[in-house]
């Protein structure tokens, strides 16, 4: 099975900052991959799927790339609304597998 | 609106039962591909269980296998998800959530969520 590890776990950042997170997979998946967007409280919401294909609605200050075994989400201009904790998933087949999660906080 | 909403959560003893439902409305469910992700207290996100539209392929986590059983009734529009000899592991907040490829095959991401449902077993 295919492990997913992000990095870092936990970031602060200020309004305005532009933020990566990484996501490495244990072995080579193309552009297999989805990241997704939590609140507290809340359903995980789908932010990109295919390593860098934004789901309709999402604005574009989200972006993602990479292949194969490593791949990064970036936010050019934090707002106020992205702080939350941001997971990825590979998509090459069952069992599914989600990375342990990046929180972004506030600095 | 495309919308998911779970039921059946609640406080079990452990090696209880419970049975969890997801209504779905606004899409045609009988086409898609379905799966159940559970979250612990303070963790993260852990796949379940997976059923394809005509319930022909089912998957199941290696920590489930054997006690929970994912089905569902396109004519009633819901997913449900039995879970057997329930364990304090087993405590979570349990989703639903729509795979979107309506070709038959699986894009393994999922586009809709529900709110989720809680489930606590404790003695």
């Amino acid at each position: 099975d295919i492990q997913l590890t992000q990095s870092p776990s936990f970031l602060s950042a200020s309004v305005g900052d532009r933020v990566t997170i990484t996501c490495r997979a244990s072995q080579g998946i193309s552009s297999d991959l989805a990241w997704y967007q939590q609140k507290p409280g809340r359903a995980p919401k789908l932010l990109i799927y295919a390593a860098s294909t934004l789901q309709s609605g999402v604005p574009s200050r989200f972006s993602g790339s990479g292949s194969g075994t490593e791949f990064t989400l970036t936010i050019s201009s934090l707002q106020p609304e992205d702080f939350a904790t941001y997971y990825c998933q590979q998509l090459i087949g069952y069992p599914l597998a989600f990375g342990g999660g990046t929180k972004v906080e506030i600095k | 609106e495309v919308q998911l909403v779970e039921s059946g959560g609640g406080l079990v003893q452990p090696g209880g039962s419970l049975r969890l439902s997801c209504a779905a409305s606004g899409f045609s469910f009988s086409g898609q591909h379905m799966n159940w992700v559970r979250q612990a207290p303070g963790k993260g996100l852990e796949w379940v269980a997976y059923i394809s539209s005509g319930s022909g392929t089912i998957y199941y986590a290696d920590s489930v296998k054997g006690r929970f059983t994912i089905s569902r009734d396109n004519a009633k529009n819901s997913l449900y998800l039995q879970m057997n000899s329930l364990r304090a592991e087993d405590t979570a907040v349990y989703y639903c959530a729509r795979d979107p490829d309506s070709s038959g095959y699986s894009s393994y991401y999922l586009d809709v969520w529900g709110k989720g449902t809680t489930v606590t077993v404790t003695s």
